[in-house]
Order: structure tokens, then C-alpha cells, then sequence
């Protein structure tokens, strides 16, 4: 079946430190794929995705390409804030996207 | 963005005794809300994808008699656990899907999360 696999976290980085979390990932057919965000107290919230193979995700400064030859979309950013403080999800979906499979989520914490 | 409410945010109760959950989109229509179920440490669960009007579906290895869900109107569903033990100890979310195409976006709520005692 479908899986997501992330790295443990939680990571703690410095402010405007360069961050990547890993997401690999393994599906049948072609999946598209996504990174959610949760921020303390809220739902979880797209962050960003991809449809298909090469395409790059970005939205508020991260950014995920689907690597279909390394089955990866692992986040980058690269200057992280405190305000990204929070958990990622990554998450792949095939048919609708409406069932996603997600990987355990990496919570991320950034001081100053 | 579209905004996805759960109540209650974090509930204790007795084994034996049954707990409610609802989701309510506030903001739009969903014809569809899914409901997940979260492990410590582990990945979110799809339990079972609820229609509007119509019967839930069930994810593989969830039991239906355990978790009622009910969707009567497109900005309601609801999750309730029957005769709650241990076990079903747990974090819920809910998510509902904007538009009527299977490519919308899903929106989730903030969790509830069920201990039971």
C-alpha cells in the first residue's frame, strides 16, 4: 500500500538557519504530493504540492520538488523564522485527493 | 482560507460512556468531511469518509458500530464513540473538502483529543 516515510524530529534550528526535512515516499501509480503545516492550537494548513514528476511546490518561502526517480519531496527553506515554528506533514494522495496518506510529521522549532 | 471547527477541542470520560465530537465548516458548504484518528508518534489514520445525506464509508479495520458518524446538513458532521474505553484514547481530526470536485481542497480542523479513563 501507500506510505510516507519523514525524519523524526523534532528538529531545533536557529533563526535563518537553512532547514530540510526528508519525505520519501512509495505509491502505486502517480501520486500527487503535499506538505501540511499545524501550528500550535490550529489544523493543519496546505502548506504546498505537486502534481507530478519535477514540479516545484513553494508558498511563504518553503519549497518541495516531487523527485519521482528518488521518490522524495523533501521541504527546504532557507532561512528559517521563529513563526515556522510548528509541524509538517507530508502527505502524498493517488486517485482523489480528497484520501491522503500522510508520514508521522517532524515537528520543527526554531529559536533565537 | 476556508475554516474548520472541532468541538470539543479536548474531552475526558468514563469507560463505558459514548463521546460526541462535531466538525462544522464555517465558512462553506462541504458535501464531504473525513475524519482521522492520530497516534503519538505516528501518522494521521484516515477512519472513514462521511457524505452528506448518505452513509458513511469506512476505512478497512474500523469499526462502524464504534465510530457513528453522522453528516446531516453540509456544514455538520458529527463523530461519536460508543461505549469509549482505553484504548480509543486518542486524537481526532476532522477535514472537509471546498467544491464538489474530488481535487478540492480538504481543510482540517484543530483536533479533539478523547482520553478515556
Amino acid at each position: 500500500g501507500d506510505s510516507v516515510t519523514q525524519m523524526e524530529g523534532p528538529v531545533t534550528l536557529s533563526e535563518e538557519a537553512f532547514l530540510t526535512i526528508n519525505c520519501t515516499y512509495t505509491a502505486t501509480g502517480y501520486p500527487s504530493l503535499f506538505w501540511y503545516v499545524q501550528y500550535p492550537g490550529e489544523g493543519l494548513q496546505l502548506l504546498l504540492k505537486a502534481t507530478k514528476a519535477d514540479d516545484k511546490g513553494s508558498n511563504k518561502g518553503f519549497e518541495a520538488t516531487y523527485r519521482k526517480e528518488t521518490t522524495s519531496f523533501h521541504l527546504e527553506k532557507g532561512s528559517v523564522q521563529v513563526s515556522d515554528s510548528a509541524v509538517y506533514f507530508c502527505a502524498l494522495s493517488t486517485g482523489t485527493a480528497s484520501k491522503l496518506t500522510f508520514g508521522t510529521g517532524t515537528r520543527l522549532q526554531v529559536t533565537l | 482560507g476556508a475554516v474548520v471547527s472541532q468541538h470539543p477541542s479536548r474531552v475526558i470520560c468514563k469507560s463505558g460512556t459514548s463521546v460526541k465530537i462535531e466538525c462544522r465548516s464555517l465558512d462553506f458548504q462541504a458535501t464531504t468531511m473525513f475524519w482521522y484518528r492520530q497516534f503519538p508518534k505516528k501518522s494521521l489514520m484516515l477512519m472513514a469518509t462521511s457524505n452528506e445525506g448518505s452513509k458513511a464509508t469506512y476505512e478497512q479495520g474500523v469499526e462502524k458500530d464504534k465510530f457513528l458518524i453522522n453528516h446531516a446538513s453540509l456544514t455538520l458532521s458529527t463523530l461519536t464513540v460508543t461505549s469509549a474505553h482505553p484504548e480509543d484514547s486518542s486524537f481526532y481530526i476532522c477535514s472537509a473538502r471546498q467544491g464538489l470536485a474530488s481535487t478540492g481542497e480538504l481543510f482540517f480542523g484543530e483536533g479533539s483529543r478523547l482520553t478515556v479513563l
